[in-house]
């Protein structure tokens, strides 16, 4: 049972370029989250889903998108990365508020 | 989402009880508290979960007051693998969206 796991685990992007981050969950969770987290900080929600084919913003939604075409997938894309999206993002899946997390995702855009 | 307030690090030794306090003041009937663990590297783990009274488990225990505006996550006996940082949440299992704040730093020494 592999729980969330989140792909890939390091990437380094120029600014301007583009990529997707790939969250895959097999416990059936309705509830997804992406998150991401700056060194010393909290976690801040960038988007989440509430169910297959619905998305919906978070605290810091801007520069981000997200799909969640199917139930156990939720796909975060930067279309244009910028340095200041330099960060680790962490994946979610939840039931009745008890989140379970991927690894991360460490992205360092120069 | 009820705001919540703990503190922003701890120092404690080996083989002592910690005890981690978080404010919710404006705590609603429907919400629950729940506790999350967020080792350096990794995901946050879900330790902890209660409503009132006092919840146990192998990990940790959660004492919460009458008054609910409160709670207090208890480790005992803690070893340095402890060291890591410990999110408060306060919110209704129906709720779309998960929050963390900053979370309390907890530096455990031998």
């Amino acid at each position: 049972n592999a729980g969330v796991t989140q792909t890939p685990k390091f990437r380094v992007l120029k600014t301007g370029q583009s990529m997707t981050l790939l969250c895959a969950q097999d416990m059936n969770h309705e509830y997804m989250y992406w998150y991401r987290q700056d060194p010393g900080m909290g976690l801040r929600l960038i988007h989440y889903s509430v169910g297959e084919g619905t998305t919906a913003k978070g605290e810091v939604p801007d520069g981000y998108n997200v799909s969640r075409l199917k139930k156990q997938n939720f796909l975060l894309g930067l279309e244009s990365a910028a340095p200041s999206q330099t960060s680790v993002y962490f994946c979610a899946s939840s039931y009745g508020r008890t989140s379970h997390f991927g690894n991360g995702t460490r992205l360092t855009v120069t | 989402l009820a705001k919540t307030t703990q503190p922003i690090s701890m120092d404690s030794y080996e083989g002592q009880e910690v005890n981690i306090t978080c404010s919710h003041n404006n705590i609603a009937t429907n919400d629950y508290i729940t506790w999350y663990q967020q080792f350096p590297s990794q995901g946050p783990r879900f330790i902890i979960q209660g409503y009132k009274t006092k919840v146990t488990n192998e990990v940790a225990s959660l004492f919460i007051p009458a008054d609910r505006k409160s709670s207090t996550l208890s480790l005992p006996r803690v070893s340095l693998s402890d060291t890591a940082v410990y999110y408060c949440l306060v919110g209704d299992v129906r709720d779309d969206k998960i929050i963390f704040g900053k979370g309390t730093r907890l530096h455990i020494l031998p």
